[in-house]
């Protein structure tokens, strides 16, 4: 089975700070995807980014911005310039064809002033 | 908002009771996902539904079915309540599952 897996609990940065969260996951599979999701207190799952294995460019989407290493296993979220409305459980999750999307338990990120 | 809707927001009962919880997708998507969100067990798949048919399950209980039906909407029926079936059950879509899925705002279950 395929594993997900955030280090972090909790993680705390101030705005305009960059702060980085990680995941790592496990598969023997060789084409998958990544998703980083947020859910802010408002409990709504927001798609923030999307990381296809095959492809060595790591995706970018504005202020957030992924570093992925295959061989590593490992697929870390970066946020620049963090913003007061970036404080929500940030999910990293792992998709490979005929399964589900496998969620990791989160890291809750709180940005303070 | 998102595109996918699900009703109710909010539902309070008592243990023992069963309960429907309906999901409409977005538009143009074939594929229905249960995921039930609790304190303690972070996001949990439960069953992927595609075009009204079962894809995929996972760690769905007895007590629990689903189904989707031929205008695409789903439907899940938790019967037999226990406190900890108390949780955030999300519905999500997906036009393909490796574009990622769209959420629903979620039901929030309370059994008491």
């Amino acid at each position: 089975a395929q594993t997900v897996t955030q280090s972090q609990p909790e993680m705390s940065v101030q705005e305009a700070e960059t702060v980085t969260l990680s995941c790592t996951y496990d598969t023997s599979e060789n084409n998958y995807y990544l998703f980083w999701y947020k859910q802010p207190p408002s409990r709504q799952m927001i798609l923030v980014i999307r990381q296809e294995a095959y492809k060595q460019q790591n995706a970018t989407e504005n202020r957030f911005s992924v570093n992925f290493q295959k061989a590593a296993k490992s697929f870390s979220l970066k946020i620049s310039d963090s913003q007061l409305g970036d404080t929500a459980m940030y999910f990293c999750a792992f998709i490979h064809s005929g399964y589900a999307l496998n969620f990791g338990k989160g890291t809750s990120l709180l940005v303070t002033p | 908002d998102s595109g996918v809707t699900q009703t109710p927001k909010h539902l309070i009962t008592a243990t023992g009771q069963r309960v429907t919880l309906r999901c409409s997708p977005r538009s143009g998507d074939l594929s229905v996902y249960w995921y039930q969100q609790s304190l303690d067990q972070g996001l949990q798949f439960l069953i992927q539904y595609y075009n009204g048919e079962e894809r995929a399950k996972g760690n769905i209980l007895e007590r629990f079915s689903a189904q989707q039906f031929p205008d695409l909407h789903s439907e899940l029926n938790l019967s037999s309540l226990e406190l900890g079936d108390s949780a955030l059950y999300f519905c999500a879509s997906s036009v393909g599952q490796n574009y990622g899925y769209t959420f629903g705002s979620g039901t929030r279950l309370t059994v008491v």
